[in-house]
């Protein structure tokens, strides 16, 4: 988990709002991604960034939606478009977008809903 | 479509004893290929990763995995399991041609190691 820092650690969402996960890291690593984890699906990818100001949609974006304004920082908002949103997230980060790259993880929200 | 196949939800194994943690993969071109742990609410711990030359990759804790292309796997295994090996288990892919992409994971493999 060293180098990535997910905050907070429990986030509980009421109907209708929006939340903000933060991800920061200071590996200074280019690439940067959010995954979603729910109990025997494995991690599926909502969003990535290879770079600063820039971003791709992964396999389940609807609901959700980022920002790469700097390097080291890479905010996940659930908004209230997202009608599942209790899950486990995970942010993670990569040193450069070469495929043979090692992606590290940080320690995770987990989001519930009142 | 690329994909990860961990076959197994669930691996029993006694501690002292060998355990080996199975993963398939489908890609187009050359896999590079991962594995990782997760510890309860915790994230994923690298374990180890296959980029080219030996089969056989040797990672943290005592693990190791071998790639064997004609199988199109990449089978998790240690000589002697544990308690503290378990936990949960996730093999990942990415092609080697597609640059920047985020892995693929299999749905994970729960490992449980008993005394």
């Amino acid at each position: 988990d060293g180098g990535i820092t997910q905050s907070p650690k429990y986030l509980f969402r009421k109907e209708g709002q929006n939340v903000t996960l933060s991800c920061e890291q200071n590996l200074n690593h280019d690439a940067m991604y959010w995954y979603r984890q729910d109990p025997g699906q494995g991690l599926r990818l909502i969003y990535y960034s290879q770079i600063v100001n820039d971003f791709q949609k992964g396999d389940i974006a609807e609901g959700y939606s980022v920002s790469r304004e700097k390097k080291e920082s890479f905010p996940l908002t659930v908004t209230s478009a997202q009608k599942n949103p209790t899950a486990f997230y995970l942010c993670a980060s990569r040193n450069s977008p070469s495929p043979q790259e090692t992606q590290y993880f940080g320690p995770g929200t987990r989001l519930l809903v009142l | 479509a690329q994909s990860v196949a961990q076959p197994e939800d669930q691996v029993n194994v006694a501690e002292g004893n060998p355990l080996t943690v199975k993963c398939t993969y489908s890609v187009s071109g050359n896999p590079y290929l991962f594995w990782y742990v997760q510890y309860p609410n915790r994230g994923l711990q690298f374990l180890l990763k296959y980029i080219t030359g030996d089969n056989l990759v040797k990672g943290s804790y005592g693990f190791e995995a071998e790639f064997n292309k004609s199988q199109t796997s990449f089978h998790l295994k240690k000589p002697s399991a544990l308690v503290s090996d378990s936990a949960l288990y996730f093999c990942a892919v990415r092609p080697s041609n597609q640059a920047g992409t985020a892995l693929i994971f299999g749905k994970g493999t729960t490992l449980s190691v008993s005394s």
